[in-house]
């Protein structure tokens, strides 16, 4: 089946600096990618649709400032988490559907990023 | 707007014990409900699908869910587990077919014991 790379997968960083997240599609083309953030013991929570070749979709309640969607190609999205704060510290969980032909109708994901903001 | 109930935080079973876990939806427009499964430091993968037609679905590793609108409810379950089978179990829905955008469920979790 297709695959869903993210890197990394694990980063400790300091208060105030920015981290970068990547999502690759590594077998298949998508040009629509999902970013989910998920928080200890709760649900996945949508935070943006990634878009090959336009702006990021947010959700409402979601900082656009803050995290910063990047769609360069159509294998790669980039989230950038701008000024991270501890509160920011979370389970970041990207996806990709697949399967064009069939509307796109299942969705591959990756195994998360598990950022620690100190 | 949709949501999705799983009543369960945990569900612990015996191997070769049959197991159900529960969910139940919201939603006031057309859905479509999923089941994922994730394993200890691993990316979500899709068990099965509802999006038409029959309301059993079947999916992966020996489950499957049923689709009952009157109850807006879609159980997993599986006729008899293993310990392989001890994993985080999601349930979603969504109200397009493709492209989907997914509200989750809390999640279950599965422990499956000798």
């Amino acid at each position: 089946g297709a695959v869903v790379s993210q890197h990394p997968s694990r980063v400790i960083c300091k208060s105030g600096t920015s981290v970068k997240i990547e999502c690759r599609s590594l077998d298949f083309q998508a040009t629509t990618m999902f970013w989910y953030r998920q928080f200890p013991k709760q649900s996945l929570m949508l935070m943006a649709t990634s878009n090959e070749g336009s702006k990021a979709t947010y959700e409402q309640g979601v900082e656009k400032d803050k995290f910063l969607i990047n769609h360069a190609s159509l294998t790669l999205s980039t989230l950038t988490v701008t000024s991270a704060h501890p509160e920011d510290s979370s389970f970041y969980i990207c996806s990709a559907p697949a399967g064009a032909a069939t509307g796109g109708d299942t969705q591959y994901f990756g195994p998360g990023t598990r950022l620690t903001v100190l | 707007a949709q949501s999705v109930t799983q009543l369960d935080s945990q569900v612990p079973v015996f191997e070769e014990a049959p197991v159900e876990l529960r969910c139940n939806y919201s939603s006031s427009v057309s859905v479509y409900l999923f089941w994922y499964v994730q394993y200890p430091n691993q990316g979500l993968q899709l068990l099965l699908k509802y999006l038409s037609g029959s309301t059993l679905v079947k999916g992966i590793n020996g489950f499957e869910a049923e689709f009952n609108k009157s109850q807006t409810s879609f159980h997993l379950r599986k006729p008899s587990v293993h310990i392989s089978d001890t994993a985080e179990y999601f349930c979603a829905v969504s109200d397009r077919k493709g492209f989907q955008k997914l509200v989750f469920g809390t999640g279950t979790r599965l422990l499956v014991s000798p």
